[in-house]
């Protein structure tokens, strides 16, 4: 059973790019997580989502920040217009139904993204 | 608002037990204790929890206090592969599905 998957896993985008960081799930999770540690940091949790909804993202920026679940492939996260302060590990957590109650979220290998 | 007070740093040795306290005085009834944690440079990896009784499976056990204001993690054998970031965290199993990392311990084992 693969774990979950980030792609890629390292992304380098030029001030004002756009950067999409992808997360498959491991197989049968239905719930998604995204967190994200800038250097020297803790992680700090940005967004929650299901299958096509968004459940809770009160850790997400205001602005230039959109997360999506589409019913068929993997979760992305996207950042707009990116500036040097984006540059981070952005981690994706997984969980079946019944262990998202629990508090067991399955972390991939992260996205390092750096802005130059 | 930290809810949880760790250790910034410790050793052991090899083949030792380590044992992690941390604090967390202000625990609600119904908050659950986690323990992750996070080899360099990868994702955090979920390790245990409980509410009240001691919890032990594969990779540690947890020890909670009777009056929940603190826990140890302990893990039996440490190897170097347990080099490590610890976090520990608190939350409510339902409705609260986001896990608050703090700045955690940093557990070297030592050969």
């Amino acid at each position: 059973n693969a774990g979950v998957m980030q792609n890629p896993r390292h992304l380098v985008r030029r001030r004002g790019q756009e950067a999409r960081l992808r997360c498959s799930p491991m197989k049968g999770h239905s719930h998604v997580y995204w967190y994200r540690q800038l250097p020297e940091e803790g992680l700090k949790f940005m967004v929650y989502l299901q299958k096509e909804n968004i459940i809770d993202e009160s850790g997400m920026p205001k602005e230039r920040f959109s997360a999506e679940f589409p019913k068929e492939g993997p979760s992305i996260l996207r950042i707009q217009q990116v500036v040097r302060g984006d540059s981070a590990a952005y981690f994706c957590a997984s969980s079946p139904y019944e262990a998202a109650e629990r508090g067991e979220q399955y972390f991939g290998p992260g996205t390092r993204l750096t802005v130059t | 608002d930290a809810k949880t007070t760790q250790p910034p740093s410790m050793d052991c040795a090899e083949g030792r037990a380590a044992n992690l306290p941390c604090n967390h005085s202000t625990i609600s009834g119904n908050e659950y204790v986690y323990w992750y944690r996070q080899i360099h440079s990868q994702g955090p990896q979920y390790i245990i929890h409980g509410l009240k009784n001691n919890e032990t499976n594969e990779m540690a056990s947890l020890i909670i206090t009777e009056d929940r204001k603190s826990s140890t993690l302990i893990l039996p054998h440490a190897t170097l592969r347990d080099t490590a970031v610890y976090y520990c965290i608190v939350r409510v199993a339902r409705n609260d599905y986001k896990l608050s990392f703090g700045a955690g311990t940093t557990v070297t084992v030592r050969a």
